[in-house]
């Protein structure tokens, strides 16, 4: 069973402030990592696969790092607005290329 | 491209009857997988498969779920019978392809009550 491990799991910030949080994963046999938003009552969509050491991804105010070396990913947001409120989660595919999905960190944007 | 289309998105059922929940792939896609989403485990993999045929089933939780794929733009999640710890959200996604490097394309989730 792989170990998935997100923090905060909740976080609250206020619009405008920037935000981060932590996504830690095994740092051997890395394959890739994938970020993920989940709002309420939505499905989760695809944020980033990010697959290199060193990787930097960006959409908009939302980016992400990747070190593969120490098993750990940032995703950061870049002030926050309500809209961003979601459940942020990253997966992690094993050795058979399975993804194993974090408990995600939800963050609350209060206007 | 519609994306991933599942079926129904809200199920209430008494505990005892069958359930099928079905589920359309975007198309091209060659993995389709369900998930199952509940507050105590979060989203866990159930099965998965590749080109229609299952690979692994080790995430189904006991014989009372079953899954198929039929076509490579169709497949169903059945329990038989329910019961009501079965109550959760289902989802079905596709991908390219499982490598990892392909992100997963989720539909909207069956909610599914068991009563």
């Amino acid at each position: 069973i792989l170990n998935v491990e997100q923090s905060p799991q909740s976080l609250h910030v206020q619009e405008g402030d920037s935000t981060n949080f932590t996504c830690s994963f095994p740092s051997s046999n890395f394959y890739a990592l994938h970020w993920y938003r989940w709002e309420t009552a939505k499905s989760p969509e695809a944020l980033f696969v990010m697959t290199l050491n060193g990787d930097e991804k960006k959409k908009g105010r939302i980016s992400a790092t990747l070190n593969t070396k120490e098993g750990y990913s940032y995703l950061y947001i870049k002030g926050s607005q309500p809209e961003d409120s979601a459940t942020y989660l990253c997966a992690f595919p094993g050795s058979a290329r399975q993804l194993t999905f974090g408990s995600g960190t939800q963050l609350t944007v209060l206007p | 491209d519609a994306g991933v289309i599942q079926s129904p998105r809200h199920e209430v059922t008494e505990m005892g009857q069958e359930v099928t929940l079905r589920c359309k792939p975007i198309s091209g896609h060659d993995y389709l997988f369900w998930y199952r989403q509940t507050m105590m485990r979060g989203l866990e993999l159930l099965i998965y498969f590749n080109n229609n045929v299952p690979i692994d089933d080790s995430g189904m939780p006991e014989d009372r779920f079953s899954a198929k794929m039929p076509n490579a733009s169709f497949s169903t999640l059945k329990i038989q019978p329910s019961e009501p710890r079965d109550s959760a959200v289902y989802f079905c996604a596709s991908s390219l392809d499982k490598t990892g490097n392909s992100p997963l394309h989720f539909g909207n989730g069956t909610r599914l009550t068991v009563t």
